[in-house]
């Protein structure tokens, strides 16, 4: 979904490297959220937040740290980046009202 | 947040009629049930969303029993581009819950 735009797309790291994803909407959405997806297994919730200054752990938070700057940006850190944190990350969006999620196109890490 | 199970995989060919139902025994009163489709490589897309009873929209429909403690995707004459995961999430994003995604249903349509 073009409203919800995650950069980069891809990403090749290596190990202790400190790396940041980004996640900017266009759909005013109050709700952002980071998930992770490994092959052939559903997505598991790294972190969301309701508001700006909102921040709340996942399921698998550990490893990872997120930024909301403003409604339209929500980022996630590596702090020192691992190989089993290769995986490909999803932001999404949702608002109150109907709660359905906008995702964006996703972001494939890899980690050295 | 209810906790849902759903077939892993289904195999079905072009043309007909395929239904994934999924298992959600401690629904709460609030709980929406909503479908998401996701392609290989891209993140889910929104299909349908339902309370109770039947809900149609121009790509599927939703069917509820009265108890509500499963629910039936009905995707009328497939085709191979329907080939994807499809996730049933329950549950309100409210008071600090969360949407959890399972592993979803691997539908592969044959021609």
């Amino acid at each position: 979904d073009a409203d919800v735009t995650q950069t980069p797309r891809n990403r090749i790291t290596k190990t202790g490297k400190r790396i940041m994803l980004e996640c900017s909407q266009t759909k005013g959405h109050d709700r952002m959220y980071w998930y992770r997806q490994d092959p052939g297994l559903g997505l598991r919730l790294i972190y969301y937040s309701f508001d700006v200054k909102d921040i709340n752990k996942g399921e698998i938070s550990d490893g990872y740290s997120v930024s909301r700057q403003a409604q339209a940006k929500f980022s996630l850190s590596l702090e020192s980046a691992i190989p089993n944190q290769t995986a490909l990350y999803f932001c999404a969006t949702s608002d109150s009202l109907t709660e359905k999620l906008f995702f964006g196109s996703g972001t494939q890490l890899s980690v050295l | 947040l209810a906790k849902t199970t759903q077939p892993i995989s289904m195999d079905s060919y072009e043309g007909q009629e395929v239904n994934i139902t999924c298992s959600h025994n401690n629904i709460a009163t609030n709980d929406y049930i909503t479908w998401y489709q996701q392609f290989p490589s891209q993140g889910p897309r929104f299909i349908i969303q339902g309370y109770k009873t039947k809900v149609t929209n121009e790509v599927a429909s939703l069917f509820i029993p009265a108890d509500r403690k499963s629910s039936t995707l009905s995707l009328p004459r497939v085709s191979l581009s329907d080939t994807a995961v499809y996730y049933c999430l329950v549950g309100r994003d409210n008071y600090g819950q969360n949407f959890v995604f399972g592993p979803g249903t691997r539908l592969s349509v044959l021609p």
